[in-house]
């Protein structure tokens, strides 16, 4: 079956990095794309990009280009997700999913709580 | 992009159905047939339920339905039980491998 398993929760601080990570099994990870999507508390699910891990192609959320980049390693079916100069508002827990037709998620992670506070 | 546009709560009996729509766009919604549904109970992670419009993936009951007119889409649950009272989010392709969600709508079964 199709899982997609994240790296534990993260605590950072305002200005800081942090880099998720998303181990994929149960299909062929080159096959298909990967998705992120974020939650803040209390918020609905935004959009961050995709990314194609048969080519590595990326497409960016226009809110969050310049600060995000998302990369695949084949050899271990695992993809990342790093985003860069974190601010309070960035706190969220962070998906990542298998994408199908269009980039839309079809199999989720189990999401990575990411809080940004001083 | 802008998010489409979701009624904020619905709700309905047990054995009623119930329709959550979802407004986008010429550019999204309206333009492709790519548009799923997610249910999300609290503090888990969303759960596919419909995806290309109206297909439902295996394992997903047969009460779940979608259909798209125009710029709209929709997803229908009939004989509501309590365990579909949860947060429903669609999700539209906008061209480009741009993404776009809907702001998501709380289900209550009364």
């Amino acid at each position: 079956q199709v899982q997609l398993v994240q790296s534990g929760a993260e605590v950072k601080k305002p200005g800081a990095s942090v880099k998720v990570s998303c181990k994929a099994s149960g299909y062929t990870f080159t096959s298909y794309g990967i998705s992120w999507v974020r939650q803040a508390p209390g918020q609905g699910l935004e959009w961050m990009g995709w990314i194609s891990a048969y080519n590595g192609n990326t497409n960016y959320a226009q809110k969050l280009q310049g600060r995000v980049t998302m990369t695949t390693d084949t050899s271990t079916s695992t993809a990342y997700m790093e985003l860069r100069s974190l601010r309070s508002d960035d706190t969220a827990v962070y998906y990542c999913a298998r994408a199908g037709g269009g980039a839309l998620p079809l199999n989720w992670g189990q999401g990575t709580l990411v809080t940004v506070s001083s | 992009q802008s998010a489409l546009t979701q009624p904020a709560s619905v709700s309905g009996s047990p054995g009623q159905s119930i329709t959550i729509s979802c407004t986008g766009t010429s550019s999204d919604v309206g333009s492709y047939n790519l548009v799923s549904w997610y249910q999300q109970h609290p503090g888990k992670a969303p759960k596919l339920m419909i995806y290309e419009g109206s297909k439902r993936p295996s394992g997903v009951s047969n009460r779940f339905s979608g259909s798209k007119s125009g710029n709209t889409a929709s997803l229908t649950i009939s004989g509501l039980q309590a365990e579909d009272e949860a947060d429903y989010y669609c999700c539209s392709y906008a061209g480009s491998s741009f993404v776009v969600f809907g702001g998501g709508t709380k289900l209550t079964v009364l």
